[in-house]
Parts: structure tokens; C-alpha cells; sequence
């Protein structure tokens, strides 16, 4: 059974510092990883999709890299803002299931402080 | 539409009644998929949609829960008899079709059971 583990649970960092976010999984054979944001109260936003084909995948300040043989994936957020301020959550989809059907896992809660 | 919809955004039933949660994906998106988040308990799967294919109810916690997705578009989620465990966020994600595409979420049915 796929597991799909966060470390931190949480992050404080001052506004400016560069954020580290790392995922890992048991399972290897994945489709893809997806990383999301979420804001309090609200659903997730798809930030960054990465095939198990790629190494990694850009977009703005985030960057966000795949190790499938080591089941480990790092979300980099480059000069965090306040406004970065949410809890990210990764989530592996998997060969052996239907679909897209994603494991999350329990998400890094991250506070940027002005 | 523009993102995926689900109605209502809260929900307060009292115990043992019937509930009905609505998605509507987005247009055009084949695969649907339903996901609960608990407290403690992290996102989990509970069922997939994809195009006129038989639905993967692998993850129903329980037979009070059941879905359906009407012509190919808007799903609902229904459960029976609810009880106080069943108070979670519901959520919604839809994707272009199956396996390599991106996952995008709507905003989530808050579910309290009284």
C-alpha cells in the first residue's frame, strides 16, 4: 500500500527565506506527483504536475523536483511571501490504481512571517 | 465552467437524515473524482468516474455511501442515514481525462452531522 509522508508538518519562516517542502513515498511505480496548495477553509489549487518521466517542473517561484527511485519529491518556493502563507500537500498517483486516483499525503502547514 | 463547482458549501443534517452533495466538473473533463478530509484523518479517496466506464467505488467507507454522474457531467454524492463520523469536507476533482493529467479541485462541501 502506497504511503505518502510530509516532513515538517510545520514550517515558520521570515518573509524572504526560501522554502524547502519535502514529500516522500513507498511505492515507486507512480503515474505522476501533484502538489497543491491549500488555504484555510477552502479546496486544494493544483500548483505543480510532475509525470514520472520528468526530474522536474518550474512555474514562477516554485520549483518543484521528482526522484522516483528514492520515492522522494522537493517543492522549492523561492523568496517566500506572507501571502505563501497555506498547507501544501503532495499526492502520488499510482500504476497499479484507476485513474488519477491520488494518495496525499498529511501536507506541511507553512507560516512566512513579515 | 470556469472551475469545479460544488454546491452546497456547507452543510449542517442531523443524524440519520439523507444528504445529497453535487460536483460540477469542468466542462469537458472526463474523469471525476470524489475525496473526504477528515480531521486526523488526512484527504482519502472514495470514488472515480471515468467517462461511460464503470465507476471505482474502491474507496467507500461504507454501503450508505453511493455516487452518480449523469451524463457524463455533474456527480452526486449521496449518503444515507448519516452519522456523526461522516462530518468531514467532501471534495470534488475533475481532470481532463484518466491517468497523466492534472487533478483540479473545487472548493469543498463542509458536512456537520448533529
Amino acid at each position: 500500500k502506497q504511503e505518502v509522508t510530509q516532513i515538517p508538518a510545520a514550517l515558520s519562516v521570515p518573509e524572504g527565506e526560501n522554502l524547502v517542502l519535502n514529500c516522500s513515498f513507498t511505492d515507486s511505480a507512480i503515474y505522476n506527483l501533484q502538489w497543491f496548495r491549500q488555504d484555510p477553509g477552502k479546496g486544494l489549487t493544483s500548483l505543480l504536475l510532475i509525470q514520472s518521466s520528468q526530474r522536474e517542473q518550474t512555474s514562477g517561484r516554485l520549483n518543484a523536483s521528482l526522484d522516483k527511485s528514492s520515492g522522494r519529491s522537493t517543492l522549492y518556493i523561492a523568496a517566500s511571501q506572507p501571502g505563501d502563507s497555506a498547507t501544501y500537500l503532495c499526492a502520488v498517483g499510482m500504476i497499479k490504481a484507476a485513474g488519477n486516483k491520488l494518495t496525499f499525503g498529511g501536507g506541511t502547514r507553512v507560516l512566512v512571517k513579515p | 465552467g470556469a472551475g469545479v463547482s460544488q454546491s452546497p458549501s456547507n452543510k449542517v443534517t442531523e443524524k440519520g437524515k439523507d444528504v445529497e452533495l453535487r460536483c460540477d466538473p469542468i466542462s469537458g473533463h472526463t474523469a471525476l473524482y470524489w475525496y473526504r478530509q477528515s480531521l486526523g484523518q488526512g484527504l482519502e479517496f472514495l470514488i472515480y468516474f471515468q467517462g461511460n466506464s464503470a465507476p471505482d467505488k474502491s474507496g467507500l467507507p461504507s454501503d450508505r455511501f453511493s455516487a452518480e454522474r449523469t451524463g457524463g457531467s455533474v456527480s452526486t454524492l449521496t449518503i444515507q442515514r448519516t452519522q456523526q463520523e461522516d462530518s468531514a469536507v467532501y471534495l470534488c476533482a475533475s481532470s481532463l481525462e484518466g491517468r497523466t493529467t492534472e487533478a483540479f479541485f473545487g472548493q469543498g462541501t463542509r458536512l456537520t452531522v448533529v
